[in-house]
């Protein structure tokens, strides 16, 4: 069936190393893909999305293609911070409405 | 604009309670969600509803959960009697629109079944 997968954590950086979050996905058609992230303490928030193949979503340093030929939605910032700590989910919605997720990768970034 | 608010934040109850879970969605939005994730695992889709009617409920894992709409505004969640693998985090989520995009989330409960 239709599913998410994505990098399990949990990851820990130092701050303003790179970040590489793989997620791949099946799925029939063209789904839409996105990223949330949760904060500590906080709800899901919408970090990116891309809603077509080879669209880049972009938000907060954060990067994530769309490659239909690869099923992938990696998520990619170039020099985390401390306040990048969170739980990042991959996401897609296809011909229904609701989302299908990813299990979430931790990242933990230090000073 | 206000957010998505749920509550409890917390809820610990033992096995064979009940408990009820509340989500205000954010005014004028139609389209409410509940979600759910389970320690470790993916978010669950539960069910949808648009306005009081419940558009799609193929998620909801058994007749142990309850989710209602009255009047199109807020909604609940019943869990009766709970069970230890009811235990997670439920999420709610409101929208105009049905696009995924145009969600906005709730900061979620932690129920604890013990």
């Amino acid at each position: 069936g239709n599913s998410v997968t994505q990098m399990e954590g949990p990851v820990t950086l130092s701050e303003e190393a790179f970040l590489t979050i793989n997620c791949t996905y099946t799925a029939t058609g063209y789904p839409s893909l996105f990223w949330y992230v949760q904060y500590p303490g906080e709800g899901l928030q919408l970090l990116l999305k891309a809603t077509k193949a080879d669209d880049k979503g972009s938000n907060k340093g954060f990067e994530a293609t769309y490659r239909k030929e690869t099923t992938s939605f990696h998520l990619e910032k170039g020099s985390v911070q401390v306040s990048d700590s969170a739980v990042y989910f991959c996401a897609y919605q296809g011909g229904s409405e609701k989302l299908v997720f990813g299990k979430g990768t931790k990242l933990t970034v230090n000073p | 604009e206000a957010g998505v608010t749920q509550f409890p934040s917390h809820s610990v109850i033992e096995k064979g309670q009940t408990v009820t879970l509340r989500c205000d969605p954010i005014s004028g939005h139609d389209n409410l969600y509940w979600y759910r994730r389970v320690m470790g695992k993916e978010i669950k889709f539960l069910l949808h509803f648009v306005k009081e009617s419940k558009q799609d409920e193929s998620g909801m894992p058994n007749n142990r959960f309850l989710a209602e709409r009255t009047g199109g505004t807020y909604s609940t969640l019943k869990v009766q009697p709970a069970e230890l693998e009811d235990s997670g985090v439920y999420f709610c989520a409101s929208s105009r629109s049905r696009l995924g995009y145009g969600y906005t989330f709730g900061s979620g409960t932690r129920l604890t079944v013990v």
